[in-house]
């Protein structure tokens, strides 16, 4: 029932972008995505709801397609402070299951 | 605004000992959260409450594990006895409501079990 994420890992070079996806086997009411840096809490990024809605920050974009049950998080011009663990959270029944994760490094 | 608190950052105890941590939410959040985050792996829910009632608990080990939320505000989790898989960081976070809304992670306790 864990959400997957593809891929595991990414290295990118500022200023390159990136996709990570995500995808579950049941129905989702809502996806939700977190960075987490080593050592930290997560932190919230983006909430995406059925229907089209979204909550989360400006910079971040993200797309949720409900028929596939999967979502994918955008990063365009990367940013060494993007460099993290990137989660996201499936959620139905009121319950957020995380996902397994997917590493970015972020190089000069 | 402050953030999610917890307490202790770090424990080291023995197998078979007893353990106790605690958090303190946003002020205002109804729901709260603990997680147990594995090195290498995702957080995993293992308790949820709506003020001092309990949303979903199906993940804890109920025979080790217990909670509470006082008065609907902070909330301890306990561990006894501790076995080795218990090495975890175990995470508190709390959000406005349940459902749809960003969670607030607090900065989590560090556990070892040896």
């Amino acid at each position: 029932q864990q959400p997957v994420q593809s891929p595991q890992a990414v290295i990118l070079r500022e200023g390159e972008d990136a996709v990570i996806n995500c995808s579950s086997s049941k129905a989702l009411y809502s996806v939700h995505w977190y960075r987490q840096k080593h050592g930290e809490a997560p932190v919230f990024l983006m909430i995406l709801l059925k229907g089209g809605e979204q909550k989360g920050h400006e910079k971040i974009s993200a797309s949720f397609n409900e028929k596939k049950q999967q979502s994918s998080l955008y990063l365009t011009a990367s940013q060494l402070s993007y460099s993290g663990t990137y989660f996201c959270g499936t959620e139905y029944t009121d319950k957020l299951i995380f996902g397994t994760g997917t590493r970015l490094q972020v190089f000069p | 605004e402050a953030g999610v608190a917890q307490s202790p950052r770090y424990k080291i105890i023995e197998k078979r000992q007893s353990v106790a941590f605690w958090c303190n939410p946003i002020s205002g959040h109804a729901t709260l959260y603990w997680y147990q985050q594995i090195l290498g792996q995702g957080p995993k829910l293992l308790i949820q409450f709506q003020n001092n009632g309990v949303v979903d608990d199906s993940q804890l080990p109920k025979d080790r594990f217990s909670a509470e939320r006082l008065k609907g505000v902070d909330s301890t989790l306990k561990i006894q006895p501790a076995k080795l898989e218990d090495s975890a960081v175990y995470l508190c976070a709390s959000s406005l409501a349940h459902g749809p809304h960003e969670q607030y992670f607090g900065p989590g306790t560090r556990l070892t079990v040896t």
